[in-house]
């Protein structure tokens, strides 16, 4: 059973570039969670997706966008990165958003911004 | 505001040497509380799932309890790949926010031999 794919797993990117990270979720999921973690810090959500449109979006600005595609994969936009923009950023697949479902995490994407 | 507090922040263990990580919560109309276990650089990897007072989850030697107001995380006599950090989560019951997860920073284990 293929778990949560996520690429690049690193990226290195200079301060006001545009970067896109993708998600593929585990096998069964229609569902997409987006999530921002800074070094020694929680998981931070971003953004959830479901049947292509965004369902949540949590603390960010309009730079992140995200999309979702008919096959249920995602893909997490930034626009004119920031330094504080570096960090691991995990994509998360679950099946449907009764809001109690168990949320399955990939290895993430390390981003860092120079 | 919904808020997720974790401790110890870190803890060190001798290998056989029982403890418990504690995570309480403030948010309204809890759905779930869950926990993973993150190893460095890598992403968070499921544990448990608790949805109600007084339900407990084994596997392996973590036993996860929970209350209205918190959750413990028992590690029975620890082995040093048990080493990692421990993240809890919540998820609250409120229309705008339901599905999100809500973390702790975490406690970092070290189990030493």
């Amino acid at each position: 059973d293929a778990g949560v794919t996520q690429s690049p797993t690193h990226l290195i990117k200079t301060r006001g570039q545009q970067v896109t990270l993708r998600c593929s979720p585990k096998s069964g999921h229609d569902t997409v969670s987006w999530y921002q973690q800074a070094l020694g810090q929680g998981p931070q959500f971003i953004f959830q997706y479901y049947e292509e449109e965004e369902r949540q979006r949590g603390n960010f600005p309009d730079r992140f966008s995200g999309h979702q595609f008919p096959n249920y994969s995602s893909e997490l936009n930034v626009n004119a990165l920031l330094l504080g923009d570096s960090a691991l950023y995990l994509c998360a697949s679950s099946l449907g958003t009764s809001g109690s479902e168990t949320q399955y995490f990939g290895p993430g994407t390390r981003l860092l911004v120079l | 505001e919904d808020q997720v507090t974790q401790s110890p922040e870190a803890l060190r263990l001798q290998e056989g040497e029982s403890s418990s990580l504690n995570c309480s919560y403030t948010v309204s109309g809890l759905r779930g509380l869950f926990w993973y276990r993150q190893d460095p650089g890598k992403g968070p990897e499921f544990l448990f799932t608790l949805y109600s007072a007084g339900e407990e989850k084994e596997k392996e030697r973590l036993k996860a309890t929970l209350t209205k107001k918190e959750s413990f995380l028992h590690i029975t006599a620890p082995k040093p790949e048990d080493s990692a950090t421990y993240l809890c989560a919540v998820q609250a019951g409120r229309g705008s926010t339901l599905g999100r997860l809500y973390f702790g920073r975490g406690t970092q284990l070290t189990v030493w031999p």
